[in-house]
């Protein structure tokens, strides 16, 4: 099962920030969150990950809270083509056990 | 990050065929992966595949509906078995990075099975 709760859509204006949350209270020391996005009909896309500290990269920024129960992916400047399900998953790090399993998502809507 | 691509991108089959999906990768990798995303639902993982090795199934996933082959380092297939409706959905085959710390996925073949 996933070990990650999202909420199930958000609306943002376009030109905005994004901000989408994901809480993993049960996370465990050695496993990263990753975020994906998987546009209408295509396979899903990496965006960003991270272990500790916050992290950002040229598509969105990662903040992970000390306590590690909980993280915010923030997408600066929403453009419509950001419309997509985003998915926040944990998964131990690196190795063999490098497989992935998926929530629901947030499906985000970038308003005009 | 590595190029992916699938064959066939789309197919529309008889119930009780089977159908064999291609993954072709761009650069060798370790690991490699299939999910389904039946429609309006997430993705499922199915199996993973590693170069050498037997396939390692999912629960509620058994190799003879979904046999896989990985015979090389840029390669692998998935076959839908005996096929029904409800094996209707969308096969997505993906690669472990460099680092092993990220996964990328093909563009996926969209089943519809009559």
């Amino acid at each position: 099962d996933a070990k990650t709760t999202q909420p199930p859509s958000m609306d943002c204006a376009e030109g905005r920030a994004a901000n989408l949350p994901c809480n993993h209270s049960t996370i465990s020391g050695n496993e990263y969150v990753y975020w994906y996005r998987q546009i209408h009909s295509q396979g899903p896309q990496y965006i960003i990950h991270g272990l500790k500290n916050n992290e950002t990269n040229e598509m969105a920024s990662l903040i992970i809270t000390e306590d590690r129960k909980s993280s915010t992916l923030i997408l600066p400047h929403a453009t419509l083509r950001d419309t997509a399900v985003y998915y926040c998953i944990v998964r131990v790090g690196g190795g063999a056990t490098n497989k992935l399993i998926f929530g629901t998502g947030t499906l985000l809507a970038v308003q005009p | 990050s590595a190029v992916i691509s699938q064959k066939p991108s789309r197919d529309i089959c008889q119930r009780g065929t089977s159908l064999t999906i291609q993954c072709q990768v761009d650069s060798q990798v370790t690991m490699m992966f299939w999910y389904r995303q039946q429609p309006g639902q997430s993705l499922t993982l199915i199996a993973t595949a590693n170069q050498g090795s037997e396939a390692t199934y999912e629960s509620g996933f058994v190799i003879d509906k979904f046999p896989i082959s990985r015979p090389n380092l840029t390669f692998s297939t998935l076959t839908v078995s005996n096929m029904s409706p409800e094996d209707s959905s969308i096969y997505l085959c993906s690669v472990g990075g460099r680092t092993q710390e990220t996964q990328y996925f093909g563009p996926g073949t969209r089943l519809l099975v009559l």
